[in-house]
């Protein structure tokens, strides 16, 4: 049974709005979440991270936020763009055993 | 500076043969991680290794598949005999003192 889910399988968004990637997970043992983004023929790239401890973290255009009561996160990029579409997974992590479960991905189209 | 190396980045192969699958971490990191990526289970752990010892293989899916890391700046993932099940992207990523994993391109393998 996955433990961190994306219900999602792919969105679409016009340049410059905003994009809202969500993520579930089930397990509360979890305190550290990341963001990956990965392109066709390419392995996936670190985006962004936020510790349990948080409920935001921002880098330029990408905002992550974390509900711990509704084991919630979600990853907002501001404003799109073209270069934004890609697979983007979720994961998260405990007790920095550094054993990852990721999510299953959304692909993310943005429309020029 | 090089990133994660794998090769092949592509094997076709037929039912019942050996495969292998080759990786080079980044070089001065310590955890090496291989990871399976399909349509129906999204990206899951394989196995990782700390310091060359492997640590959890848990997610290994049967006695088929076997995982070395004989130093540490190389592993390979084996599978033996290869089913037509096991054809999906095989991304190795390594990762130093931080929890960032850093991915390499794939292996996508298909087993006819």
């Amino acid at each position: 049974d996955q433990q961190v889910k994306q219900n999602s399988p792919s969105l679409s968004v016009q340049e410059g709005r905003i994009s809202i990637l969500n993520c579930d997970y089930t397990n509360s043992m979890f305190d550290y979440f990341l963001w990956y983004k990965k392109y066709p023929a390419e392995g996936p790239t670190f985006l962004i991270s936020i510790s349990s401890i948080k409920d935001k973290n921002e880098d330029g255009r990408f905002t992550v936020f974390l509900n711990k009561s509704a084991k919630h996160l979600s990853l907002h990029i501001v404003p799109s763009q073209p270069g934004d579409s890609a697979v983007y997974f979720c994961a998260a992590d405990y007790s920095n055993f550094n054993k990852f479960y990721f999510g299953s991905g959304t692909k993310l189209n943005v429309k020029p | 500076d090089a990133g994660v190396i794998q090769s092949p980045r592509h094997e076709v192969t037929e039912m019942g043969q050996e495969v292998t699958l080759r990786c080079k971490p980044i070089s001065g990191h310590n955890s090496l991680f291989w990871y399976r990526q399909t349509m129906m289970r999204g990206l899951e752990l394989l196995i990782y290794f700390n310091n060359n010892v492997p640590i959890d293989d848990s997610g290994m899916p049967e006695d088929r598949f076997s995982a070395k890391m004989p130093n540490a700046s190389f592993s390979t993932l084996k599978i033996q005999p290869s089913e037509p099940r096991d054809s999906a992207v095989y991304f190795c990523a390594s990762s130093g003192q931080g929890y960032t994993q850093y991915f390499g391109p794939g292996t996508r393998l298909t087993v006819l």
